[in-house]
């Protein structure tokens, strides 16, 4: 069974500063995926990371993925408040198989 | 271009009724997937749904059943709704041909009372 784990689930940050959140993921896999979701709404794509090695950027994100490691990351730089926000990683199983398995979360708040 | 559709966007029932919960796909996608997302949870797979058959199917019970149209769009139905089916239900359309990127709707917030 895919497993998808990331952490930490809670981060209160300052604005300006630098973080990561991790998600690693129990089984090999196609495509991992990252998506933003604001309180009470439905969630936004951020990222699609389809090899190893794999590095996108949009803005303060930035998104890799090791695939050896079965390991990404979400890389925040100088965050704003408008980041605030839940993010989740999702990975498929692969193999023609697409219903995502997703991680609990992480939920970053910051601060002024 | 309209983007993902659910209706209704909210909902109120109780134990033991049932739900119809509706979803019309991004334009040119041909594949809908539906999941639960319980409160302060990453949302579970239901099921997807590619030409009009069930294609993939998460661990929920058959209470949980759905169908797509011919024009791609799908509705999600639950039987014999417990207190535990309260959730935000959401859908996801993708094109098969291109598994690269599902877009989510904007969801319908079940609660069984």
């Amino acid at each position: 069974e895919l497993k998808v784990e990331q952490n930490p689930l809670f981060l209160s940050m300052q604005e300006g500063k630098n973080y990561t959140i991790y998600c690693n993921y129990s089984t090999t896999s196609d495509r991992l995926y990252w998506y933003r979701q604001d309180p009470g709404k439905s969630l936004e794509s951020l990222f699609v990371l389809l090899s190893n090695g794999a590095v996108k950027q949009e803005g303060r994100l930035m998104a890799s993925l090791d695939t050896k490691a079965r390991l990404s990351t979400l890389h925040i730089t100088a965050a704003v408040h408008d980041l605030s926000a839940t993010y989740f990683c999702a990975v498929d199983s692969g193999g023609g198989a697409d219903g995502l398995t997703f991680g609990k979360g992480t939920h970053l708040i910051i601060q002024p | 271009d309209a983007g993902v559709t659910q209706s209704p966007t909210h909902l109120i029932k109780t134990r033991g009724q049932q739900v119809t919960l509706r979803c019309s796909p991004k334009s040119g996608h041909d594949t809908v997937s539906w999941y639960q997302q319980a409160l302060g949870q990453g949302p579970q797979f239901i099921f997807q749904y590619y030409e009009e058959e069930e294609r993939q199917r998460g661990n929920f019970p058959d209470r949980f059943s759905g169908h797509q149209f011919p024009n791609y769009s799908s509705e999600l139905n639950v039987n014999a709704l417990l207190l535990g089916d309260s959730a935000l239900y959401l859908c996801a359309s993708s094109l098969l041909a291109d598994r690269e990127t599902q877009y989510f709707g904007p969801g319908t917030r079940l609660l069984v009372l």
